[in-house]
């Protein structure tokens, strides 16, 4: 079956311009994460969906950062007025459901590589 | 807070020889689960092995083996047998169940033909 996959594949942008990175998980996996891994380094949570809702964003590293998941299936993550900083690979990884205290094994994406020039 | 430490940067081994990774990691917590993922050049994270902290007994998957220290929270992969595929970065990384994993800084592994 189709496993997670992310678009676009590679973004370049200019520092101050507005991005979209778009997650489609795997079908039927109500929990979805995203993480950000800098060149050299490993990656480091942002945000994760229980099914629409956002029940841990508390690794966003500011308001510039926002992401969605409206039907409980495709997020969008969004970064407003991005910056130099702002550029790595972003993660998404989808599990069969992230309630409860067991344990799904969680799914990755190829990754979208963001520039900011 | 919870923080996992990889404290080789890059390893290498010949082809066919065995290699082992470092992994540490710190926790309050008596119930978590301790994974190695691999990372090849196309960036797909791929699951290598896992570990409940409740088992004692030491996760294997073929040629992959780790050897858990729970008490000196250690955690270290050992490959078997080294093939030129195994080429990648390794994360060592750490969760309690239906939350957010937290990866070391990796390690990257060379196979020397």
């Amino acid at each position: 079956g189709a496993g997670v996959s992310q678009t676009p594949s590679n973004k370049v942008t200019e520092k101050g311009k507005y991005v979209e990175l778009r997650c489609d998980p795997i079908s039927g996996h109500t929990a979805l994460y995203w993480y950000r891994q800098s060149l050299g380094q490993g990656p480091e949570f942002l945000i994760y969906f229980q099914g629409t809702g956002a029940a841990d964003d508390s690794g966003l590293p500011n308001d510039r950062f926002f992401a969605v998941r409206p039907e409980g299936s495709v997020s969008t993550l969004k970064i407003q007025r991005t910056e130099r900083g702002d550029s790595a690979v972003y993660l998404c990884a989808s599990s069969l459901t992230g309630a409860g205290g067991s344990y799904n094994e969680q799914f990755f994406g190829p990754g979208t590589r963001l520039t900011v020039l | 807070a919870q923080t996992v430490t990889q404290s080789q940067p890059e390893m290498s081994v010949q082809e066919a020889e065995t290699v082992t990774l470092s992994c540490t990691y710190d926790t309050s917590e008596s119930d978590y689960y301790l994974f190695w993922y691999k990372q090849p050049p196309s960036r797909q994270m791929i699951l290598v092995i896992r570990q409940e902290a409740y088992k004692q007994q030491n996760a294997t998957e073929n040629r992959f083996s780790v050897n858990f220290q729970k008490a000196a929270k250690s955690f270290s992969l050992k490959i078997s047998d080294s093939q030129l595929g195994d080429a990648a970065m390794y994360f060592c990384a750490y969760t309690q169940g239906a939350q957010k994993l937290v990866f070391g800084q990796g390690t990257r592994l060379t196979i020397n033909p």
